[in-house]
């Protein structure tokens, strides 16, 4: 079976652009999460979705948004990028978020805005 | 609110010697807890779990982790590491009805020749 997915691995922008991330979930699975993950912050949450509706949400600006597609595929979009959004972001898909779900994850995008 | 402590930031320990990880949460209600393990460039993936039922809880690469409800601590513990277990490791718990997680800041585990 197939893993998590994402595309880019690695992706560099510049402050004020806009970025979509791209996440593959286990065939299967209907929940996608996303964390952010810094150095200084640590794993941050981000949003989940399930069957394309979000069901919950981290504290991040409105900049930050996402949708999951009918095939569980999900995206992440980050508007006016600004410097402090240079992180990795990781997805990770589970089958409906139970306790005995797990969270799969992918290898992560690590976004550098310049 | 329910928080998780790593309590420390690195551990650097010798190959072949045992290792403990400490993670404390806080909670006045049940927990479920979660050690997942993030090697250098890829993303988590998980190393073991208490839902319920026996304390003591094995997963894989030999690590197991013992759930103790009156010290509210669940540590990570390895007898003897091997150079492949450096990675970061983190403690989470599961938060309220939505099973949402809640993360500790990470523990990196350094092993030295």
């Amino acid at each position: 079976k197939a893993g998590v997915t994402q595309t880019p691995r690695y992706l560099i922008k510049t402050r004020g652009q806009q970025v979509t991330l791209s996440c593959s979930p286990i065939s299967g699975h209907r929940s996608v999460s996303w964390y952010q993950q810094t150095p200084g912050q640590g794993l941050q949450f981000l949003f989940e979705y399930f069957s394309e509706t979000q069901r919950n949400k981290g504290n991040f600006p409105g900049r930050f948004s996402g949708r999951q597609f009918s095939n569980s595929r999900s995206e992440m979009n980050v508007s006016t990028l600004e410097l402090g959004d240079s992180a990795l972001y990781l997805c990770a898909s589970r089958t409906n978020g139970g306790l005995d779900s797990p969270l799969h994850f992918g290898n992560g995008t690590r976004l550098t805005v310049t | 609110a329910q928080s998780v402590t790593q309590l420390d930031s690195q551990v650097p320990v010798f190959e072949e010697a045992p290792v403990e990880l400490r993670c404390n949460y806080s909670s006045s209600v049940s927990v479920y807890l979660f050690w997942y393990v993030q090697y250098p460039n890829q993303g988590l993936q998980l190393l073991l779990k208490y839902l319920s039922g026996s304390t003591l809880v094995k997963g894989i690469n030999g690590f197991e982790a013992e759930f103790n409800k009156s010290q509210t601590s669940f540590h990570l513990r390895k007898p003897s590491v091997h150079i492949s277990d450096t990675a970061e490791y983190f403690c989470a718990v599961i938060k309220g009805g939505n099973y949402q997680l809640i993360w500790g800041a990470g523990t990196k585990l350094i092993i030295k020749p």
